[in-house]
């Protein structure tokens, strides 16, 4: 258990409704991510922060921001949620060694209507 | 461009014989590999990793093997149990500028266990 919690567990919203997604960590870790799981598709990094303040682009970044402004939350907002966002979203972190497991939390569903 | 596959969507074993999921990668810069374990509706857990600088590395009934030479990882299970039915993802890992890990994961092989 790495400590990391996401709320909500699920969602249903509407299309063009903003969304936002968070993720709790307790064990000060620098390096949070945010993942998308789809079929097919393994999972994908959207955003990654490697701390307060500080994020970066993943491979999958269009239509999500990301905010960071305390160690332990990292935010993922769908500014216009689309159906195409309806997917399952992974947040992890890692502490930064150059061997790193990352963590991962329960996982949030979400489905845009 | 898919930089690692896992070209089995699913596979079928029977319990107490060896389960073996396979895996390829394209990218030479990866210098670590993981495989992760997936439950419906729990995030993954990890598994087992190894350091590109090895070719085996073993925990308990699970054993990875990485060729280098050939890009491709295998996991092996033995002896396979009915807990071990679940979805495995394997992932390669390099570095972005910051020091963050960059996990380039493979779509999944559901495994599943017969009695």
């Amino acid at each position: 258990d790495a400590g990391i919690t996401q709320s909500p567990r699920h969602k249903v919203t509407e299309t063009g409704t903003p969304v936002t997604l968070r993720c709790h960590q307790t064990e000060n870790h620098r390096y949070m991510y945010w993942y998308r799981q789809d079929p097919g598709h393994g999972l994908r990094l959207i955003h990654y922060s490697y701390g307060v303040k500080d994020t970066d682009k993943g491979e999958v970044s269009d239509g999500y921001s990301v905010s960071r402004s305390k160690t332990e939350d990292f935010l993922l907002t769908l500014e216009s949620a689309t159906s195409s966002q309806t997917s399952v979203y992974f947040c992890a972190i890692t502490q930064g060694r150059s061997t790193d497991t990352q963590y991962f939390g329960p996982g949030t569903r979400l489905t845009v209507l | 461009d898919q930089q690692v596959k896992q070209n089995s969507p699913s596979l079928s074993v029977q319990e107490g014989r060896i389960s073996i999921l396979n895996c390829d990668y394209t990218n030479s810069m990866f210098d670590y590999f993981l495989w992760y374990k997936k439950y419906p509706a729990e995030g993954p857990t990890f598994l087992i990793s190894i350091s590109s600088i090895k070719d085996k590395n073993e925990d308990g009934r699970f054993t990875v093997f990485l060729n280098k030479s050939a890009k491709h990882l295998s996991l092996h299970i033995v002896p396979s149990q009915p807990g071990d039915s679940a979805v495995y993802f394997c992932a390669a890992s390099a570095r972005f500028q910051e020091g963050a890990q960059k996990l380039v994961f493979g779509q999944g092989t559901r495994l599943t266990i017969n009695p």
